[in-house]
């Protein structure tokens, strides 16, 4: 079965710092990859996902992440935060054998001092 | 709006009492599922639900119950809650027709088992 690890667990920046936050996944076959974000008090939504071409996924808010095969890693980079995107992000991975059935990290939860 | 609804958002109880937690999705997926999320946890998959009556267990089932006679609904039942199923939890819901899409997440319910 596949795994997801965030490495990191608390992450705290100031404005206009850049981000990165790591995603490692153990599974061997074809994957499908996804970073979701949960604001305050809010339900999970898609930031971005990556299924197949171009390794650098571009999604919403100025946030990106690149697949990285050979590492089994897919980490999510902003170049610029802002005070509101202060929230918790979850890693999540989907096996390609494995139906609609998606594997979470332990998220990261981000707080960006204003 | 396409949506997916839970409900209720908050409850209390107490050990033993049976409680269910509903939800719908008005996108007509064939694809529904239930996570708990716990800190540092991420999100755990409970049961999940490929279509009408076709129900299976995720990573962590003991303790709970789900039933699927309706596409749009798939509640989650507690037949006699304990402590450690205080938790968030979440339903989703995606196409099934395309395993790889995105996952549709209610708003949470967040449940205290006393």
């Amino acid at each position: 079965a596949q795994s997801v690890s965030q490495h990191n667990h608390h992450v705290i920046l100031s404005e206009a710092a850049s981000l990165e936050l790591g995603c490692n996944y153990s599974y061997g076959g074809t994957v499908n990859l996804f970073w979701y974000v949960q604001y305050p008090g809010q339900h999970l939504q898609l930031l971005l996902k990556y299924f197949s071409g171009d390794p650098l996924v571009k999604g919403i808010k100025g946030f990106e992440a690149e697949f990285i095969k050979s590492k089994f890693s897919f980490n999510l980079r902003k170049p610029s935060v802002q005070w509101s995107d202060t929230a918790e992000y979850f890693c999540a991975v989907n096996a390609y054998n494995a139906g609609n059935m998606l594997t979470f990290g332990g998220g990261t939860r981000l707080m960006v001092k204003p | 709006e396409a949506q997916v609804t839970q409900n209720p958002r908050y409850l209390i109880t107490v050990t033993g009492k049976k409680l269910t937690v509903t939800c719908s999705q008005n996108m007509n997926h064939e694809y529904m599922s239930w996570y708990r999320q716990d800190p540092g946890l991420g999100l755990r998959q409970i049961y999940y639900s490929m279509n009408v009556e076709v129900t299976d267990k995720g990573d962590v089932p003991e303790g709970y119950k789900v039933s699927r006679k309706e596409k749009r609904n798939f509640p989650l039942i507690l037949e006699s809650p304990s402590p450690n199923q205080t938790s968030l939890y979440f339903c989703a819901s995606s196409s099934a027709q395309v395993p790889q899409e995105t996952q549709y997440f209610g708003p949470g319910t967040r449940l205290l088992v006393l």
